[in-house]
């Protein structure tokens, strides 16, 4: 069993759909990223969470340490959100532990 | 500031053959890592490096080589290149060591090796 699992593996929206995206852990982490990678594009960095929840602009991630999940919420989704969508933990040291991705398709 | 940037964006090997993927970032950052992406899987680190002169191996180092004979520069070296090797490849650096920092990432390499 990996130790970063994102479900779903694959999420077709329609424009203006309320998305999540979710994200479980096995391990102990000092933090847990964010990340979107476009069509043919790099990766940038979304969120960095340690606890709680961070908003911007219309996304929104939540983490609960407890429970080993993290969320990332997209209100009001756009084609232009269609991405892939990464969650990584970091587990230590000075290394991060990758989810598969979440490829989403928002269609118009 | 141009960030990570990686070269090239795409390239064919045959087996056998060798190359070099480019990496540079212009944020003197000291902590640089290489990471291939397979479909269907997360990133797996093949090299990272904490400075200048030192570099370690990631979890699936095997195949590559890599140098840091500047701040700026990482490149990954493939010696002889297999199917296996076939993926896309991602620069990153660091501004610290720790992973409770922000990440950036270059645009990637597709490399398929036939």
């Amino acid at each position: 069993k990996n130790e970063v699992e994102q479900s779903p593996q694959n999420l077709t929206a329609q424009e203006g759909e309320f998305i999540t995206i979710n994200c479980s852990y096995s391990v102990g982490i000092s933090a847990l990223h964010w990340l979107q990678q476009h069509p043919g594009g790099g990766i940038v960095s979304l969120f960095m969470l340690s606890s709680g929840k961070k908003k911007h602009g219309r996304l929104i991630a939540t983490i609960n340490i407890q429970e080993k999940h993290s969320s990332l919420h997209i209100t009001a989704s756009h084609p232009r959100d269609s991405a892939v969508y990464i969650c990584a933990v970091a587990k230590g040291g000075n290394k991060l532990v990758f989810g598969a991705g979440t490829i989403l398709r928002v269609k118009s | 500031n141009a960030g990570v940037t990686q070269t090239p964006k795409f390239r064919i090997l045959k087996i056998g053959q060798s190359m070099t993927l480019q990496c540079t970032q212009d944020m003197n950052h000291n902590y640089m890592y290489w990471y291939r992406q397979d479909p269907g899987m997360g990133l797996k680190l093949i090299y990272y490096s904490v400075g200048a002169g030192i570099t370690d191996k990631g979890e699936v180092p095997n195949g590559y080589n890599v140098s840091r004979s500047t701040t700026e520069d990482f490149p990954l070296r493939l010696e002889l290149a297999a199917p296996s090797q076939t993926s896309v490849y991602f620069c990153a650096s660091r501004d610290t060591g720790s992973v409770n920092t922000e990440a950036f990432f270059g645009q990637g390499t597709r490399l398929t090796v036939v």
